[in-house]
This record gives C-alpha cells, structure tokens and sequence, in this order.
C-alpha cells in the first residue's frame, strides 16, 4: 500500500546547526509530495511540495527535492532557527483516483540558542 | 491570506453524545476534506467532499460518521453517537480548482487546513 515513513524524533538542533529530517515513501504511480509544519498550538501549514521526479520545493530557507530513485524527499535547512522548532509532517498523494493526503508520523524538531 | 477557519477549538463532550464539527473552508474552493490526529499517532485521512457529496472515504469513516455543507460557507462533520475512541484533534482542509479550465487540474493545488478542533470524549 502507499506509505511514509520519516525519522523519529525529536532532533535537538542548537541554533544555526543545519537540518536534515528523512522522509522515504512507498506509492504507486507518481506521487505528489508535501511537507507541512505545525507550530504549538497551531494546524498543519503547508511548507513546500514537488509534484514530479527531480523537483526540488522550497520555502522560507527550507528545501526537499523528490528523488524518485531512492523514493525520498528528505527536508533540509541550511542554519536553522529557535521560530523552526515545531512538528514536521512529510505527505503523498498519489496522482490518480485519489486526493487524500497520506501522512507520516511527523517528527518534532527542537531548537535551542 | 485567506485560510480555513475551525470552530470550536476544543469541544468536551460525554459518550453517547453528538457532535457536530464546524468548519469554513476558503472561499473559492471547491474540494473539502476532514482528517483526525489521534494523540501522539499520525494524521489520518477520513473523508473528502466534492460537489455536495462524498468523494472518498476512509475505513474510520463509518455509519457514525456524517458530512455536510449546509449553506455556502460551511462544511461539517457531525459524530452521532461518540466514543471514547473518538478523542483526538480533527482538522478540516480545503483545496482550490484552478481557474479558467474545464477539467480539474487542482488535483496540484495542495490542501488548506484549519487550526482544528479538539475533541475530548469523557
């Protein structure tokens, strides 16, 4: 069946360290891929996404590219932030017959000065 | 930037109970969904809704489990008779068409959630 398995957590940064949290997948066809953050107290926020092979997605100093030869799209951030820390949730939707959004477990990401 | 509003954000509730679920999705959007985050576990797909009915839905979403978009503004999940079980933070998330075509090509538009509504069965 379709899947998402990421890195458990919580990954402990001090500030500026660079980040990088796993995310592989199983799916069928060719998935689009997200990531959402969720801050304390907060809902899910879409961070970035790539919908075919190669792409790379990026936002706010944040980059995953869908790499479909090892079926990854691993999130990485050059010098991370205490404002990063936060629930990271990587995602697929498969592109056919379907819209609903399959999750990971999310991993907590904690940064400290 | 417009965004998905959820209310209420923490409802308590006693088993045997209903409860209803409300959510206003972004305006122009037209697909609708509702997912759940049992404590500590993953996000889970239970239902999405298009053109005033279910398109999908999941194994959890069962007979006690309805939806509804009773005006134009609002979309619902309503629980008829909850359970201990049912106790967990449920999201509501919307997602857009895009413009100016005739089929849906949104399918890469991506999904819109709200903040989400605790649900505590006692």
């Amino acid at each position: 069946g379709n899947s998402v398995t990421q890195m458990e957590g919580p990954v402990t940064l001090s500030e500026e360290a660079f980040l990088t949290i796993n995310c592989t997948y199983t799916a069928t066809g060719y998935p689009s891929l997200f990531w959402y953050v969720q801050y304390p107290g907060e809902g899910l926020q879409l961070l970035l996404k790539a919908t075919k092979a190669d792409d790379k997605g990026s936002n706010k100093g944040f980059e995953a590219t869908y790499r479909k030869e090892t079926t990854s799209f691993h999130l990485e951030k050059g010098s991370v932030q205490v404002s990063d820390s936060a629930v990271y949730f990587c995602a697929l939707r498969r592109s056919y017959n379907t819209d609903k959004l399959i999750f990971g477990t999310g991993t907590r990401l904690q940064v400290f000065p | 930037e417009p965004e998905v509003t959820q209310t209420p954000s923490h409802q308590v509730t006693q088993m045997g109970q209903e409860v209803i679920l409300r959510c206003v999705p972004i305006s122009n959007h037209l697909y609708f969904y509702w997912y759940r985050q049992i404590l500590g576990q993953k996000v889970e797909f239970l239902v999405s809704f298009y053109n005033n009915e279910i398109s999908e839905k999941s194994e959890i979403f069962d007979d006690q489990f309805s939806v509804e978009r009773p005006d134009g503004s609002n979309f619902t999940l309503k629980i008829r008779s909850t359970k201990l079980e049912d106790s967990a933070m449920y999201f509501c998330a919307s997602r857009g068409l895009t413009a100016g075509t005739a089929y849906d090509s949104g399918s890469n538009q991506p999904q819109h959630f709200g903040d989400g509504t605790r649900l505590s069965i006692l």
